[in-house]
C-alpha cells in the first residue's frame, strides 16, 4: 500500500468495553512499532514486532494491553475493560528492515480512542 | 535513561519570521536524531534527520545540526510561511537488541500569521 493505515480512525468507548485497534504497515516492513500519545504529549513506545514475533512489549501500561501480528503483516491492538486514563491517540509505525537504527519509521494517521 | 526535552509552545510568528526551535537529548550511547512535524488532521511525518555528530539534516527549508557536545539539535529555518503552522516533535533513536524505537520529546506547536 502506500502508507501505513489504521483503523478506526476514532473510538469512543464506555469505561469497561474492550476495544480493537488495527494496522496496516507498509507492504514488506518487517518491523512494526506500536505507540501511545496522550493529549498535548510526544508519542510513548509501547511494543515492538519483528515480522510475527513481539520482541518488546516493554512499554504496555497494564496487562489489560494486548498486541498481537500473527501474519507478519497487519497487527492489533487490544485494550480489555478500558479505563478513562487510556484515552489517547494510539500510532502505528513501520520500517523497512529489522536493523539499522537510521531506518526511517512510517507512521500511521493515529486511532483517536475515548473513554467515557 | 534516555529522553528528549523541546521548548515549549506554543511559538507564535509573523510570516517570513526565523524559526528556532531549541532541543537537548539525554541518552547513554550515541544516538540518530531526528525532527517529526504533524499537521492538523495529518500523522506524523519525518522532517529531517541525523545519524552522527556533525551531521546537518535538512529538508523543506528546515534544517537541525547533530551537536555532541551540547547534546542539541535546534530546529531552524530562515523564513517560515503560514503553512509551516505544525506540531513539532524532536525524537532520538537508539540501536539496541536488533532494533531501535523512538524516544519523542512533548512537542512544540508553531502557529504562523500572514
Amino acid at each position: 500500500g502506500a502508507g501505513v493505515s489504521q483503523s478506526p480512525r476514532y473510538k469512543v468507548a464506555k469505561r469497561g468495553q474492550d476495544v480493537a485497534l488495527r494496522c496496516d504497515p507498509i507492504s514488506g516492513h518487517v518491523s512494526l512499532f506500536w505507540y501511545q500519545q496522550a493529549l498535548g504529549q510526544g508519542p510513548e513506545f509501547l511494543t515492538y514486532f519483528q515480522n510475527e514475533a513481539q520482541l518488546d512489549k516493554s512499554g504496555l501500561p497494564s496487562d489489560r494491553f494486548f498486541a498481537e501480528r500473527p501474519e507478519g503483516s497487519v497487527s492489533t491492538l487490544k485494550i480489555q475493560r478500558t479505563q478513562q486514563e487510556d484515552s489517547a491517540v494510539y500510532l502505528c509505525a513501520s520500517k523497512n528492515t529489522q536493523g539499522a537504527s537510521t531506518d526511517t519509521q512510517y507512521f500511521g494517521p493515529g486511532t483517536r480512542l475515548t473513554v467515557l | 535513561g534516555d529522553s528528549v526535552t523541546q521548548m515549549e509552545g506554543p511559538v507564535t510568528l509573523s510570516e517570513e519570521a526565523f524559526l528556532t526551535i531549541n532541543c537537548t537529548y539525554t541518552a547513554t550511547g550515541y544516538p540518530s536524531l531526528f525532527w517529526y512535524v504533524q499537521y492538523p488532521g495529518e500523522g506524523l511525518q519525518l522532517l529531517l534527520k541525523a545519524t552522527k555528530a556533525d551531521d546537518k539534516g535538512s529538508n523543506k527549508g528546515f534544517e537541525a545540526t547533530y551537536r555532541k557536545e551540547t547534546t542539541s539539535f535546534h530546529l531552524e529555518k530562515g523564513s517560515v510561511q503560514v503553512s509551516d503552522s505544525a506540531v513539532y516533535f524532536c525524537a532520538l533513536s537508539m540501536f539496541s537488541g536488533g532494533y531501535n524505537k523512538l524516544i519523542f520529546g512533548a512537542g512544540t506547536r508553531l502557529a504562523v500569521h500572514p
